[in-house]
């Protein structure tokens, strides 16, 4: 049980191009799910947060403009970087979590974005 | 506040051996604690969990952890690795958040 679906694992695209991810609970429902950024080699860095129905909440120095969120049910969030460029490139990770915050999160297997 | 750290961001051991990978936590309420592996290219896996209810909890793949409030410590360990066990290690806390605050990690690497 449990599982998270993020699509596309891999995206390759031309600098100023605009790029969704999408990430779906599979099996259970969603009230909270986050974006995470991964650098090489270092750990999760926090993105956002959003609650389905309501706007995200964005962490401090993440541009809101640049990184658009949408979770519009209870089992699919939506990242949209918009107009990226090559500094963009990373690897996006969602996770989610049914319900009360002792419960964890779950991840999905992560989208690798690649901007020429 | 929460906060994580994780010592040592590379272990090593022979197959067969102890794994043992640590985590102390800082948190102003009682702490929500997590161990994720993360294997090259894919998301996080959930390990374990602990929610105060057994201070020693049992994870999946053989993997174990003990919440020991004086030591403020979460260390995951497993009597004998496997070169399947090879991955990098989270922890991470939560607690008057919804957010998960991880560790910098731990790469663990598995030797014949």
């Amino acid at each position: 049980g449990a599982v998270v679906s993020q699509h596309p694992s891999w995206v390759i695209c031309k600098s100023g191009t605009s790029v969704k991810i999408e990430c779906r609970s599979l099996d259970f429902q969603a009230t909270t799910m986050f974006w995470y950024r991964q650098f090489p080699k270092q750990s999760l860095m926090l993105m956002a947060t959003s609650n389905e129905g309501s706007k995200a909440t964005y962490e401090q120095g993440v541009e809101k403009d640049k990184f658009l969120i949408n979770h519009a049910s209870l089992t699919l969030s939506t990242l949209t970087v918009t107009s990226a460029h090559p500094e963009d490139s990373s690897f996006y990770i969602c996770s989610a979590r049914a319900t009360h915050s002792n419960q964890p999160q779950h991840f999905g297997d992560g989208t690798r974005l690649s901007i020429l | 506040a929460q906060s994580v750290t994780q010592l040592g961001s590379h272990v090593s051991v022979s197959e067969g051996a102890l794994v043992l990978l640590r985590c102390n936590y800082s948190s102003s309420v009682p702490p929500y604690l997590f161990w994720y592996v993360q294997y090259p290219n894919q998301g996080l896996q959930l390990l374990l969990k602990y929610t105060s209810a057994a201070t020693l909890v049992k994870g999946i793949n053989g993997f174990e952890a003990e919440f020991k409030k004086s030591e403020t410590s979460f260390h995951l360990t497993k009597p004998s690795a496997h070169m399947s066990d090879a991955a990098e290690y989270f922890c991470a806390v939560s607690g008057d958040t919804d957010k998960l605050i991880f560790g910098t990690g731990t790469r663990l690497q598995v030797f014949p």
